[in-house]
Formats: structure tokens, sequence, C-alpha cells
């Protein structure tokens, strides 16, 4: 059976430090990966997206991922936060091995001090 | 154009109301579906149609009604909502559907929602 597991609800940062939100996955497979970001009252927007190519993703913004078979993980980082980038982030697999079957994470909050 | 639109944004609805919410898209895009998102919480899938034709239904109930007049639109039909049902609903669509299931062969794209409120 497939899952999506991410690591923290809440992510505190301040602005200009690091970002990383963690994501892990189960899969019998070799899984599509995304991450979705949603802003309040809002729909959500794609960031980034793994589909077995190159294992480090570049997405919009300055956000990047990188798929680690090994680790089950494809965590979401950025080098440097801006407040625009507080937001609800979600890990989502799509596990052909689970019929294609879309998973969401439980989603993680990323707040950015000034 | 890479937009899915909603209407209407926001909806308050009293319990004994019918209304609709609305969904468009221009992409070409031949799947399209309606998730349900409560606060604080992801989205969770309602409907998947695929080529026009209802595909998937998560065990939703009756009082939510779905409908595709063409490949660009997907409505839902409310009709004896109930206060739990109040959530922002959203509308996606994705290039095709994976055979046998309602999942997306590639990247979902989100429309902004519709927030209901039902009294």
């Amino acid at each position: 059976a497939q899952s999506v597991t991410q690591l923290d609800s809440h992510v505190s940062v301040s602005e200009g430090t690091p970002v990383l939100l963690r994501c892990n996955y189960s899969s019998s497979y070799s899984p599509s990966l995304f991450w979705y970001v949603q802003h309040p009252n809002k729909g959500l927007q794609l960031l980034l997206k793994y589909t077995s190519a190159a294992t480090l993703v570049k997405g919009i913004n300055g956000f990047e991922a990188e798929f680690k078979k090994s680790e089950t993980s494809f965590h979401l980082t950025k080098p440097s936060a801006h407040m625009s980038d507080a937001a609800e982030y979600f890990c989502v697999v799509s596990d052909p091995g689970g019929g294609f079957k879309t998973i969401f994470g439980a989603g993680t909050r990323l707040f950015v001090k000034a | 154009d890479t937009e899915v639109t909603q209407t209407p944004k926001h909806l308050v609805m009293g319990m004994t109301n019918k209304k609709s919410l609305k969904c468009e898209q221009h992409m070409g895009h031949r799947a399209m579906y309606w998730y349900k998102q409560k606060a604080k919480k992801p989205p969770e899938l309602m409907f998947v149609y695929s080529y026009e034709k209802l595909s998937i239904n998560e065990s939703v109930p009756s009082r939510f009604s779905p409908e595709c007049p063409n490949s660009s639109l997907l409505n839902l039909h409310l009709h004896a909502l109930q206060p739990e049902d109040s959530a922002l609903y959203l509308c996606a669509s994705s290039q095709e559907r994976a055979a046998g299931t309602g999942s997306p062969r590639g990247e979902l794209f989100f429309g902004e929602g519709s927030r209901l409120t039902v009294l």
C-alpha cells in the first residue's frame, strides 16, 4: 500500500533563512511525486514534480526537491524564505503500483517571521 | 490559458436551498475532478469525470450531484445540504485519467475553489 507522511505539521522560519519541509513516502514501485502550495482561501498550485527523470527537481519560486529512493524521501527546500512563502504545503504521491491512486499528505503549514 | 475557473467564489445557502457550483477549463484536459477540503485538512476526492463520463464517485451522499455538460465544464448541484457540508470545494483537471482509477496522469490543475457555508 502506498502512503505519504509529512513529518512536520508546522514549520517556522525567519525571512532570509533556509526552508526544509519533509516528506516520506511508501510505494511498491517508482512513484510520481508532487509538491503543491496553497495560500489561504486559494486553490492548490503545483510547485514541482518528480516523474522518474532527474532526482533533483527544480520548481517555481526558488523551490527544489530531491528524490531519494534509498530514504523514500522527497523533501522540499528553498535557500532563502520570503514572507510570501507563508502557506500550506502538500506532498502528493501517485503510484503506478497502486493504479495511479493519488494520495495527499496531511500538509505542512509554513510560517515566515520578519 | 492554464486556468481552471470556479464560480461562485463564496456561497451561503440554507439547508432547503438548491444551488450549483460551476467549473470551467480550456486546456483541453479530458479528466475533471471535484474535491472537498475542510479547514486544516488535505483535499478529499469526491468525483472524477473522464471524457465527460462519471468514472469515480467516492461514496458521496446523493445531496451532491455532479454534471459534466461538455469537456470544458463541470457542475456540482447541491440540494438539502447539512451544516457539516460547509467547506472549500475545489475543481481540478488533468490531461487524462489512468485507466480503472480516479487518479490523474501528470499533475492536477486546481481552481481557486468555492467557499460554501450551509446555515
